[in-house]
């Protein structure tokens, strides 16, 4: 069974640092893509970036080049979403989602981590 | 980047109905157009790919259908449980984008 399970909720302060994770299980981690997608407070689905885990190739969003990291550690089939600095406008909820390529539907997702960022 | 645009934002149906939601594209995207549905608190689910690949597991009832710049998702019977939000998304190029959304309610 395919499984993308994610970290769970964060409560931080603006400029701490972040890791997130989602561990993935059930299939060849090497053969598909992992996306990171966000949703804001009430809001819509925003694609952040994605990395292919056979190469550690990442392609971001122009949104959030710069302000996010996506890597991946292939011996425990697990990829990470960090931020070195947070602001209040990082609150939401972090989906990580599996592709088979950077063509394909997001076929298998995770259950979401929701990141608060407040003072 | 490729602008999505879902019509209508919300929309008001009964149980029974048959709805059509659109999906537009700023450019050509070829049939790189996959559907999802949300449900409140949960993660995305996968319903269509490709424009019109239904994907397993999910109900006859539901179909997509389009190529190019326009595109559209049908429920030809609505359940109780198809009361929920629903997104476009197109992967033909990168920054994947996502239409704003279209949230299904009880009329």
């Amino acid at each position: 069974e395919v499984q993308l399970v994610q970290s769970g909720a964060e409560v931080k302060k603006p400029g701490e640092s972040l890791r997130i994770s989602c561990k993935t299980s059930g299939y060849s981690f090497t053969n598909y893509w992992i996306n990171w997608v966000r949703q804001m407070p009430g809001k819509g689905l925003e694609w952040m970036g994605t990395i292919d885990p056979s190469d550690s190739y990442t392609n971001y969003s122009p949104s959030f080049r710069g302000h996010v990291t996506i890597s991946t550690d292939k011996s425990i089939s697990t990829a990470y979403l960090q931020w070195s600095s947070l602001k209040a406008s990082d609150t939401a909820v972090y989906y990580c989602a599996r592709a088979h390529t950077s063509s394909d539907a997001f076929d298998f997702w995770g259950q979401g981590t929701m990141v608060t960022v407040s003072s | 980047d490729i602008q999505m645009t879902q019509s209508p934002s919300s929309l008001s149906a009964s149980v029974g109905d048959r709805v059509t939601f659109t999906c537009r594209a700023s450019q050509s995207i070829n049939i790189y157009l996959n559907w999802y549905q949300q449900k409140p608190g949960k993660a995305p689910q996968l319903l269509i790919s490709a424009a019109s690949r239904l994907q397993s597991g999910v109900p006859s009832r539901f179909s997509g259908s389009g190529s190019g710049t326009d595109f559209t998702l049908t429920i030809s019977s609505l359940q109780p449980e198809d009361f929920v939000s629903y997104y476009c998304q197109q992967t033909y190029s990168t920054p994947n984008t996502f239409g704003q959304g279209t949230k299904l309610e009880i009329k």
